[in-house]
């Protein structure tokens, strides 16, 4: 079956501008998870929507956000974007909400790599 | 928010040496997973332990969750270079309804 896919792959955009990344999660999955990695702070956790609803949000300034779609895709826009913005955003999915025994493995695409210039 | 916190952050070794990576917290987690991530790609699960004291094999990798459940180690016997990436802990953090946290894990260069 179809991994998780992530546009675009790279991305170049300048400071002050927006930016929309897109995830489509593996059939059926209803959980998208969404992550930022840099090589300084490795991989931190953004947001987690389950059928629509944002479940969790990471500690990221307001001009993080997202938003998941009927068909369980997701968005995660950026806006007035910064220099400390740049990074490889990933995106996860899994079947179950993460529950307390991680009884679900969350797949995770290759990410978008994200510079801001 | 609880802290995973991985060592080494960096190791370069030669084919066919051992090695042994370590992920410690000052929190009980209740489960905790180990990924790895090569250039270019999302991480990908390795390992999920759940019990205090588990051990699990995946061919020449070993997978140890300590008793108390607040540490972990990955022991790769006679490593090749297609071991090569980056190794990362993750656990559920117990504050919020359940996203994962990760460490910023190990980099690991096996040179032939």
């Amino acid at each position: 079956k179809a991994g998780v896919t992530q546009t675009p792959r790279y991305l170049i955009k300048t400071r002050g501008q927006q930016v929309t990344l897109s995830c489509s999660p593996i059939s059926g999955h209803r959980s998208v998870s969404w992550y930022q990695q840099t090589p300084g702070q490795g991989l931190q956790f953004l947001f987690e929507y389950f059928s629509e609803t944002q479940r969790n949000k990471g500690n990221f300034p307001g001009r993080f956000s997202g938003r998941q779609f009927s068909n369980s895709r997701s968005e995660m826009n950026v806006s007035t974007l910064e220099l400390g913005d740049s990074a490889l955003y990933l995106c996860a999915s899994s079947f179950f909400a993460p529950g307390p025994n991680l009884n679900t493995e969350a797949f995770f695409g290759q990410g978008t790599r994200l510079t801001v210039v | 928010t609880q802290l995973l916190k991985q060592s080494p952050q960096f190791l370069s070794i030669q084919e066919g040496e051992n090695l042994t990576v370590y992920c410690n917290s000052s929190s009980v987690f209740s489960s905790l997973q180990w990924y790895r991530q090569e250039p270019g790609e999302g991480p990908v699960l390795l390992v999920t332990v759940v019990t205090g004291g588990e051990v699990k094999k995946l061919k020449r990798l070993t997978f140890q969750f300590g008793d108390a459940r607040k540490d972990s180690s990955l022991h790769i016997t006679a490593a090749q270079p297609g071991d090569t990436g980056l190794y990362l802990c993750a656990g559920l953090d117990g504050g919020s309804q359940g996203n994962l946290i990760f460490g910023k894990g190990t980099k690991l260069s096996v040179k032939p």
